[in-house]
């Protein structure tokens, strides 16, 4: 069984702040990693895929790197902004569909 | 907006009552998926089909669920005799060939059940 595990579950900063969260996986049949923003009331958005060690992918202020042979990847946000607030998935594809986490809620105070 | 559009977005029923959900995907893909999540916890695969086929689906998927694309546009998730366990998110997402590196799938807003 493919396990993702995403922490922390919630976080909450301040505007301004700069944060990071983690997605685990198995290092072993390693092939891509997505991330994904789902922000309430709306369909989740793709932000990246990642698929080779070393991997750093940005848009914006979200930056997010991809360390395979441990198994993880960290997604930064530089600068929180209230419209940062969302649960950010992270998912393995299979070979039909994708394994996701259960996500890191974010909320950004202003 | 040509993205990923459910129907209905909320939907209350009683326990034991037949509901149905719509998706309609992006016109050119051809792989149309369904997910269920529940608070806490991401999204969980249910089915996906290619074109009209039913290729896979998951053990999630009980005999009270039943799925179909009839033309290879767009699906239907039914659930049969409803069950206050089924209350969830159903997402339906879409693709152009698969979830291989670089493709990516778009899914759309959700349609949210209660059963009570």
């Amino acid at each position: 069984i493919l396990n993702v595990e995403q922490s922390p579950q919630s976080l909450h900063v301040q505007e301004g702040d700069s944060t990071n969260f983690t997605c685990s996986f198995p290092s072993s049949n390693f092939y891509a990693l997505h991330w994904y923003r789902w922000e309430t009331a709306k369909s989740p958005e793709a932000l990246f895929v990642m698929t080779l060690n070393g991997d750093e992918k940005k848009k914006g202020r979200i930056s997010a790197t991809l360390n395979t042979k441990e198994g993880y990847s960290y997604l930064y946000i530089k600068g929180s902004q209230p419209e940062d607030s969302a649960t950010y998935l992270c998912a393995l594809p299979l070979a039909n569909d994708m394994r996701f986490g259960a996500g890191t809620r974010l909320t950004v105070k202003p | 907006d040509t993205g990923v559009s459910q129907d209905p977005r909320h939907k209350i029923t009683k326990r034991g009552q037949n509901v149905t959900f719509r998706c309609d995907p992006i016109s050119e893909h051809n792989r149309l998926y369904w997910y269920r999540q529940t608070l806490g916890q991401g999204p969980e695969f249910l089915t996906y089909f290619q074109n009209e086929a039913q290729l896979e689906k998951s053990r999630l998927l009980s005999d009270r669920f039943s799925a179909e694309r009839p033309k290879g546009s767009f699906s239907t998730l039914e659930i049969q005799r409803t069950e206050q366990g089924d209350s969830a998110m159903y997402l339906c997402a879409s693709s152009a060939s698969g979830t291989g590196v670089g493709n990516t799938i778009y899914f759309g807003e959700g349609s949210w059940l209660t059963v009570v």
